[in-house]
């Protein structure tokens, strides 16, 4: 049974760097990439990037619109990857989700979210 | 600025069918946007339903389908069940990026 767990600071203050770790049990590790997605408060969901489990450029994807501030790495040794979302400000609040899966198997299996709040 | 569109809102009664729809701002949405359906219900994570257009994972209740209709991916609920009112969101594949709808919010009433 596949599981995904995340964790990470949850109160953050402007300009600071956002920071989270996921870790996958169970299943292959190197099959499936490795996805981050947020929610605002009241909103919808944004896929923020992907990697895979060789973590190489070629690899790593990211929403353009997050791609300057925006780090996905991955530990294949402790099957799990990181974000890392650089001078975050008020409208980076929300739960952030990870998630195993690609465009053939698809986005099925996700880690249980972590709020995280950007206040001064 | 890719954008994808699902309805705002529908409403649905205990035991009737609804097909909820995804469209894509740059045209035709076809099974090479690998369309997924996510099911979220109010505090929880999102949970999968299809992937691939019309593949179920193996926890998918068999009364949800996917399919392309009208240029569009479409979501069927076909026997809907209270448990079902939830808020859905499609998910397309750019070639190496996602773009996910802006949510349908279903009512079972």
């Amino acid at each position: 049974q596949v599981q995904l767990q995340q964790w990470g600071a949850g109160l953050l203050k402007p300009s600071e760097t956002l920071s989270l770790t996921c870790a996958v049990y169970g299943g292959s590790f190197s099959d499936y990439y490795c996805n981050w997605i947020r929610q605002p408060p009241g909103k919808g969901l944004e896929w923020i990037g992907e990697i895979n489990h060789s973590g190489n450029s070629g690899s790593i994807k990211y929403n353009p619109s997050l791609k300057s501030r925006v780090t996905i790495s991955v530990d294949t040794s402790k099957n799990q990857f990181s974000l890392k979302l650089t001078s975050v400000t008020a409208a980076d609040t929300a739960v952030y989700y990870c998630a195993r899966g690609d465009h053939i198997s698809g986005l099925g299996h996700w880690g249980q979210g972590t709020l995280v709040t950007v206040s001064s | 600025q890719t954008v994808v569109t699902q309805e705002p809102s529908l409403t649905v009664s205990p035991g009737g069918t609804v097909t909820l729809t995804c469209a894509s701002s740059t045209g035709a949405v076809t099974s090479g946007y690998y369309p997924n359906w996510f099911q979220q219900s109010p505090g929880q994570a999102p949970r999968a339903l299809i992937y691939s257009l019309n593949n179920k994972h193996s926890w998918t209740p068999a009364r949800f389908s996917g399919s392309l209709l009208g240029g569009k991916a479409a979501l069927t609920l076909s026997g809907a069940q209270p448990e079902d009112e939830a808020e859905y969101y499609c998910l397309l594949w750019y070639g190496g990026t996602w773009v996910f709808g802006g949510g349908t919010k279903l009512t079972v009433l």
